[in-house]
């Protein structure tokens, strides 16, 4: 089955780092590719997608990269805030394979220290 | 900006007792769905609601659990015997239907079942 594997947390960083969080995916179809964050406290949210191959997500400064060849979609900032400071979630759907349930990693926290 | 709710957002409950989870999903949404996490475990996908019926159910939803619409704006997660690994924060999450793919989350509901 489909399945999403993310890097363990957690990580700290200082303000102004740079950040990786690395995600790779097996799925029988082509899917769909997600980053959610949960801030402390709150639901789910989504961050950002890509529904293709070279597709490009962005949003608040975060990216990520849906890659086809290397089954992966890390999720990348170049200078993180404290208020970045959330756990985030990759996931993957496969409507191509019937499916819009979100399958997702164990999740990875970051901590941004000032 | 429109979201979805849960309510309660803490729940404790002695084991082999009934359980109901409600949700609240955004008027327009034609997709419903629940999702669990055990705490330091994977989000898990339980089970999907379209048109007034379950569309997909993962193993982990079995005879304990059902779903309904009973009045056409709350969604409900029952659990008709509570165990000790029922244990988790429940999400609820929803979706307008069409290309977006987009599926927002409520706060979440955490169960702890003693």
């Amino acid at each position: 089955g489909d399945s999403v594997t993310q890097m363990e947390g957690p990580v700290t960083l200082s303000e102004e780092a740079f950040l990786t969080i690395n995600c790779t995916y097996t799925a029988t179809g082509y899917p769909s590719l997600f980053w959610y964050v949960q801030y402390p406290g709150e639901g789910l949210q989504l961050l950002l997608k890509a529904t293709k191959a070279d597709d490009k997500g962005s949003n608040k400064g975060f990216e990520a990269t849906y890659r086809k060849e290397t089954t992966s979609f890390h999720l990348e900032k170049g200078s993180v805030q404290v208020s970045d400071s959330a756990v985030y979630f990759c996931a993957l759907s496969d409507p191509g394979a019937g499916s819009y349930q979100l399958t997702f990693g164990k999740g990875t926290k970051l901590s941004v220290i000032p | 900006e429109p979201e979805v709710t849960q309510t309660p957002s803490h729940q404790v409950t002695q084991m082999g007792q009934e359980v109901i989870l409600r949700c609240v999903p955004i008027s327009n949404h034609l997709y419903f769905y629940w999702y669990r996490q055990i705490l330091g475990q994977k989000v898990e996908f339980l089970v999907s609601f379209y048109n007034n019926e379950i569309s997909e159910k993962s193993e982990i939803f079995d005879d304990q659990f059902s779903v309904e619409r009973p009045d056409g704006s709350n969604f409900t997660l029952k659990i008709r015997s509570t165990k000790l690994e029922d244990s988790a924060m429940y999400f609820c999450a929803t979706y307008e239907g069409g290309i977006q793919e987009t599926q927002y989350f409520g706060p979440g509901t955490r169960l702890l079942v003693l």
